[in-house]
């Protein structure tokens, strides 16, 4: 089986300033990872994930993600917020060895981040 | 190149109705999805699809039905509508699996039901 949790429902940034969303896994095996971004009345965006190699992932706009096998996970970056990033942030995690032919992606409760002007 | 699209984007409906949620997607996918999202559960895939002509259960596929007589089309059937049904439905796409592309969904715009 395989399950994610993004402990923080709400995380407020002054814009400028780092930001950070939190989640963490749990996989049988070895974990593919992914943030996804929905904007309001919008469908998801994919933003980035980790299948295998540097723990330092980059995806679209200027965020990137730290991968962390002993801890579990697989917090969102940004090092300067903009208003801009304000949005509704899920994680999802995909166990290789399980779900079949579906891919299933399980994701998070998510974590609304508010960038403050 | 409109990518993943759903019809329609609101609709109420009463306790017993039935009714068809259409998805379309014309980036050549094989792999389609049906997910339902409700307040602080995040999405619960309900049904998806491999490919053309086969269909499979989720994590929550009680209550709803699904066809994939074309390639580009996903159709999310309720026969008998309950308030429990009351959620925003999203429809996505995804790339034949290979690890390069894995886990890339891309998704519609969303339908947001009410059963009353």
């Amino acid at each position: 089986a395989q399950s994610v949790a993004q402990p923080e429902d709400q995380v407020n940034v002054a814009e400028g300033n780092p930001l950070t969303v939190k989640c963490t896994y749990s996989v049988s095996g070895n974990p593919y990872l992914f943030w996804y971004v929905q904007y309001p009345n919008r469908g998801l965006q994919f933003l980035l994930k980790y299948i295998t190699g540097d723990n330092l992932v980059k995806g679209s706009y200027g965020f990137e993600a730290e991968f962390n096998k002993s801890q579990t996970s697989f917090h969102l970056k940004k090092p300067s917020a903009l208003v801009s990033d304000s949005a509704l942030y899920f994680c999802a995690v995909r166990d290789p060895l399980w779900g079949g032919s579906a891919r299933q992606l399980t994701f998070g409760s998510g974590t609304q981040l508010t960038v403050l002007p | 190149n409109a990518g993943v699209t759903q019809t329609p984007k609101f609709r109420v409906l009463k306790t017993g109705q039935s009714m068809t949620l259409l998805c379309a997607q014309d980036m050549n996918h094989e792999y389609m999805y049906w997910y339902r999202q409700d307040p602080g559960m995040g999405l619960r895939l309900i049904h998806y699809s491999v490919g053309e002509g086969t269909t499979a259960k989720g994590e929550v596929p009680d209550g709803y039905n699904v066809s994939r007589l074309k390639k580009q089309n996903f159709l999310l059937g309720l026969e008998s509508a309950a308030p429990s049904q009351t959620s925003v439905y999203f429809c996505a796409s995804s790339y034949l699996s290979r690890d390069f592309y894995d886990g890339e969904q891309y998704f519609g715009p969303g339908t947001r039901l009410t059963v009353t």
